[in-house]
């Protein structure tokens, strides 16, 4: 029984091309989040999702756009990618979205841009 | 600027040692503080949390003591095993409301 999955495990492209990551969670969790953990290791906030709507945004470039469906499902959409975008990208889940919640991540993806 | 600092990029111990993590952090008045474990190719996983009025937790062999005066939170390992070794972060809010935000971690080894 997973509980936040994430496809796919591992991406591969070129520089200028534009990918998807799905991420969905069945715990019924009302919000979901987007890290980055870059090759030094830092999971920095990228975006969180509360019901569907964007609650957090944390200076992102455009390029990334996140879609929501429905509360269970939370899409990172990447547009002209480029090398410095290469990191390993969790989705997580929490019960609320306060930092009460105990947060429940994905296995990661890891996105590498030649 | 606000800065989380987990004291050492690497931790190695011996077996059935006590493994002690540091957490300090700079220009936060945090309400909470997280502790995370993360295995190579995994996402973190939660083991504990602290709130500012709370000095002490504890789960199974873990201990985590929280001071704001001291700005700094430390993660005690007990009885360490080799299991145990990982890369444990820790992670902050200023209030209910506010996004976590991560230290860098600290790579614990425990060797047989």
């Amino acid at each position: 029984d997973t509980a936040v999955s994430q496809t796919p495990k591992y991406l591969v492209t070129q520089m200028g091309n534009d990918k998807s990551i799905k991420c969905e969670q069945n715990l019924g969790h009302d919000t979901m989040y987007w890290y980055k953990q870059d090759s030094k290791k830092f999971l920095k906030i990228m975006f969180s999702y509360n019901n569907k709507e964007l609650i957090i945004n944390e200076t992102v470039p455009n390029r990334f756009s996140p879609k929501s469906p429905d509360k269970a499902h939370l899409n990172l959409h990447i547009n002209s990618l480029e090398l410095g975008d290469s990191a390993v990208y969790f989705c997580a889940s929490s019960p609320g979205g306060g930092a009460l919640d105990t947060q429940y991540f994905g296995p990661g993806t890891r996105l590498t841009v030649l | 600027s606000q800065k989380i600092e987990q004291n050492s990029e690497a931790l190695n111990i011996q077996e059935g040692k006590t493994a002690t993590l540091t957490c300090n952090y700079t220009n936060y008045s945090p309400a909470y503080l997280q502790w995370y474990r993360q295995d190579p190719g995994r996402g973190p996983v939660f083991l504990l949390l602290i709130r500012e009025n709370e000095k002490e937790k504890r789960k199974e062999r873990l201990k985590v003591t929280f001071d704001t005066t001291l700005k700094q939170s430390l993660f005690h390992v007990t009885a360490s095993q080799p299991a145990d070794s990982a890369t444990y972060l820790c992670a902050l809010a200023n209030s209910g409301n506010t996004p976590l935000v991560f230290g860098k971690g600290t790579r614990l080894s425990v060797i047989a």
